[in-house]
C-alpha cells in the first residue's frame, strides 16, 4: 500500500524559512516522479512542483519559483521542500504527491503550514 | 499559464440521478487532463487521466470525455457518498493546473 507521510508544517512569521518533509513507503521511491500540491484553507487546488524521480528535472509554479526548492533522497525514500521568504498568500495544506509522469495519482493527507505575524 | 474553467460552481442532485461537470482549457491540452474527487476534511482522490482513463480502483459510475478543449466528468447513479469537491487539471504544459472546483451536494 502506497504511504506517504507529510510532516514540517508549523506557524511561522512572514519571511520566514521552513522545510517540509515526506515519508514515502509501499512502493519504489526511486521509479516515480514527486509532486507538491497546495490548498489554502477554504480553497482549492495548486499544484506547486515537482521533481523526476532522478533528480533530473524540477518545476515550479509561478508563485514560488524563486522561492521554493523541492529535493529527494531516493536512499531515504523522503520527499522536502524548501521554502524561503514566506508570506500569508503561502499559507494552507502541503500535499505530498505521487506521479506517474505528470500524473498525480496518490496523495498523502497534508501538513499545515500556517505563515502569521 | 493554461486556465481551467469548470461549471458549474455547484449543483445539487437526487440520490439515483446522473451529473455531468465540464472543464473548459483556455487552449488545448490534447487529451492530457484529469479528475480529482475531494470530501471534506480528506485528501483528494484521483478519479480519471488521459481525459477518460479511469484510475484503478475507481468504480465505473466515473466516466470522462473530450471534445478539444471542453471536457466532462459524468457520475453516474449518485448516492450519498458522492457528495465532494470535483477538480480538473490539466498536465499538458507547466505550470500544471487545477479548475476551481465543483461542489456536488446530494439531495
Amino acid at each position: 500500500e502506497v504511504q506517504l507521510v507529510e510532516s514540517g508544517g508549523v506557524v511561522v512569521q512572514p519571511g520566514g524559512s521552513l522545510r517540509l518533509s515526506c515519508a514515502a513507503s509501499g512502493f519504489k521511491f526511486d521509479e516515480f516522479t514527486m509532486h507538491w500540491v497546495r490548498q489554502p484553507p477554504g480553497k482549492g487546488l495548486e499544484w506547486v512542483s515537482l521533481i523526476s524521480w532522478g533528480s533530473d528535472y524540477r518545476h515550479y509554479g509561478d508563485s514560488v519559483k524563486g522561492r521554493f526548492t523541492i529535493s529527494r533522497d531516493n536512499k531515504k525514500n523522503s520527499l522536502e521542500l524548501q521554502m524561503n521568504s514566506l508570506t500569508t498568500e503561502d499559507t494552507g495544506l502541503y500535499y505530498c504527491v505521487r506521479g506517474d509522469g505528470y500524473i498525480l495519482t496518490d496523495w498523502g493527507q497534508g501538513t499545515l503550514v500556517t505563515v502569521s505575524s | 499559464d493554461i486556465q481551467m474553467t469548470q461549471s458549474p460552481s455547484s449543483l445539487s442532485a437526487s440520490v439515483g440521478d446522473t451529473v455531468t461537470i465540464t472543464c473548459r482549457a483556455s487552449q488545448g491540452i490534447s487529451n492530457f487532463l484529469a479528475w480529482f474527487q475531494q470530501k471534506p476534511g480528506k485528501a483528494p482522490k484521483s478519479l480519471i487521466y488521459a481525459a477518460s482513463s479511469l484510475q484503478s480502483g475507481v468504480p465505473s459510475k466515473f466516466s470522462g470525455s473530450a471534445s478539444r478543449i471542453d471536457f466532462t466528468l459524468t457520475i453516474s447513479n449518485l448516492q450519498p457518498e458522492d457528495s465532494a469537491t470535483y477538480y480538473c487539471q490539466q498536465y499538458d504544459s507547466y505550470p500544471i493546473t487545477f479548475g476551481q472546483g465543483t461542489r456536488l451536494e446530494i439531495k
